[in-house]
């Protein structure tokens, strides 16, 4: 149990465009979901937090224009990166709390995104 | 999350066993004691986590100082599969995650 599906898990786009990564709580209900960044050799670095029908808030330094969310239902949330930049580059994993685990939680595979 | 120290990497030989050490001097009373690990290109995957009494599972075992100070996450008999990147994180409420570097654990066939 306590899966997270993550879509897609690898994407190339051009400079300029925008790219939507899914993530799905397959098993249970996520009201809250976080979204991460980690770029090469780095650790991850919490992005922002996501919660079921209220808007998203973002850490310091993370532009909410730019990286949008959505979390329309208790099993979906979304990060759709606007007009990408190559610096924009990264690995990008969403997370969700784990039933039975005080404080834990469920990652999900991650996305690979390029931009060239 | 307060903070830990763990070692920059580690290296072990397969089917032996592993410990890999977490210092965590500033816990709190509340503080849990949690471990993830992350394998290359793919997201964490939750370990272990404890408050005070040692912890078993199927993954491995959380053995914790009597003060609380440290931890050590212990890999019974490591396989290939168990070389990635291992995240001690203490945990004293539900926002997200703070990651420190973490130890790199490295076997060896």
């Amino acid at each position: 149990g306590a899966v997270v599906s993550q879509h897609p898990s690898r994407v190339i786009c051009k400079s300029g465009t925008s790219v939507k990564i899914e993530c799905r709580s397959l098993d249970f209900q996520a009201t809250t979901m976080f979204w991460y960044r980690q770029f090469p050799k780095q650790s991850l670095m919490l992005m922002a937090t996501s919660n079921e029908g209220s808007k998203a808030t973002y850490e310091q330094g993370v532009e909410k224009d730019k990286f949008l969310i959505n979390h329309a239902s208790l099993t979906l949330s979304t990060l759709t990166v606007t007009s990408a930049h190559p610096e924009d580059s990264s690995f990008y994993i969403c997370s969700a709390p784990r039933h039975g685990v005080t404080y834990g939680y469920t990652f999900g595979s991650g996305t690979r995104l390029t931009v060239v | 999350d307060a903070k830990t120290t763990q070692p920059n990497s580690m290296e072990s030989n397969e089917e032996e066993p592993v410990h890999l050490p977490c210092n965590h001097s500033t816990i709190s009373g509340t503080d849990y004691i949690h471990w993830y690990r992350q394998l290359p290109s793919q997201g964490p995957e939750y370990v272990i986590h404890g408050l005070t009494s040692n912890v078993n599972n199927r993954m491995a075992s959380l053995a914790i100082a009597e003060d609380r100070k440290s931890s050590t996450l212990i890999l019974h008999r490591a396989t290939l599969r168990d070389a990635a990147v291992y995240y001690c994180i203490l945990r004293g409420g539900a926002d997200g995650l703070t990651f420190g570097k973490g130890t790199h654990l490295i076997i060896q066939p």
